[in-house]
């Protein structure tokens, strides 16, 4: 069972807030990774880390933020929130080396702007 | 550009056989993956495949080609609870995963 959990799983808030989405793992994984999805449609690349001090962007532009501190917390930052953030946000990790880079998912946070 | 693409729907009977196909053309190629998702609900991982051939594990078998940029999943004795999107995805040379739309696969009774 992968150990990756996201908080909160439903969050709705209204425009022009900052919020936080947590995402931690307990399974020692240097890689994680945000995507955003829309019901039905494919999963989109936002952030990822290689490790601690170590964050990209993804393939889909936007105004979210992200650290990596510690190797187990990936959290993304919305400064300021609008109604096209709403989505659902998966976070992911994989360990570094090995046959293949399997991505486990946490449950997701579902994200409504009012 | 990276192309991942896999038909948006297929239905199917319980006990039945059925095949998600998936094509892809990206740069570099370092294994494709077949990831389960419910609705509502985060991706399962359900198959990797880096060599031509066929992977069973289980009701599910997976196959690639990589001369042909082919995978398909193969599903037998279908059962109520494998209604839901397969998705597809491509490790590229840069390690990174090229994601297809997913296949919604609805079973009737």
């Amino acid at each position: 069972e992968a150990d990756i959990y996201q908080t909160p799983r439903y969050l709705v808030i209204g425009t022009g807030k900052k919020i936080t989405l947590e995402c931690s793992q307990t399974m020692g994984h240097d890689k994680m990774y945000w995507y955003q999805q829309d019901p039905g449609m494919e999963l989109h690349l936002i952030h990822y880390s290689y490790g601690v001090n170590s964050t990209e962007k993804g393939d889909l532009s936007s105004e979210s933020t992200v650290s990596r501190i510690r190797t187990e917390h990936f959290p993304l930052t919305l400064e300021s929130a609008r109604p096209s953030h709403t989505s659902q946000y998966l976070c992911a990790s994989s360990r570094t080396g090995g046959s293949y880079n399997e991505q486990f998912f946490g449950p997701g946070t579902r994200l409504t702007v009012l | 550009g990276q192309n991942i693409d896999q038909p948006t729907e297929m239905t199917a009977t319980e006990g039945a056989i059925v095949q998600i196909n998936c094509t892809y053309q990206t740069s570099g190629f370092n294994g494709l993956f077949w990831y389960q998702q419910h609705a509502g609900e985060a991706p399962t991982f359900l198959s990797y495949n880096v060599l031509d051939g066929l992977e069973e594990k289980g009701r599910f078998s997976s196959f690639l080609s990589r001369s042909k940029g082919y995978s398909y999943l193969l599903l037998k004795e279908l059962q109520m609870k494998d209604s839901a999107s397969y998705l597809c995805a491509v490790l590229d040379s840069n390690y990174q995963l090229i994601w297809g739309a997913g296949t919604k696969l609805i079973i009737k009774p």
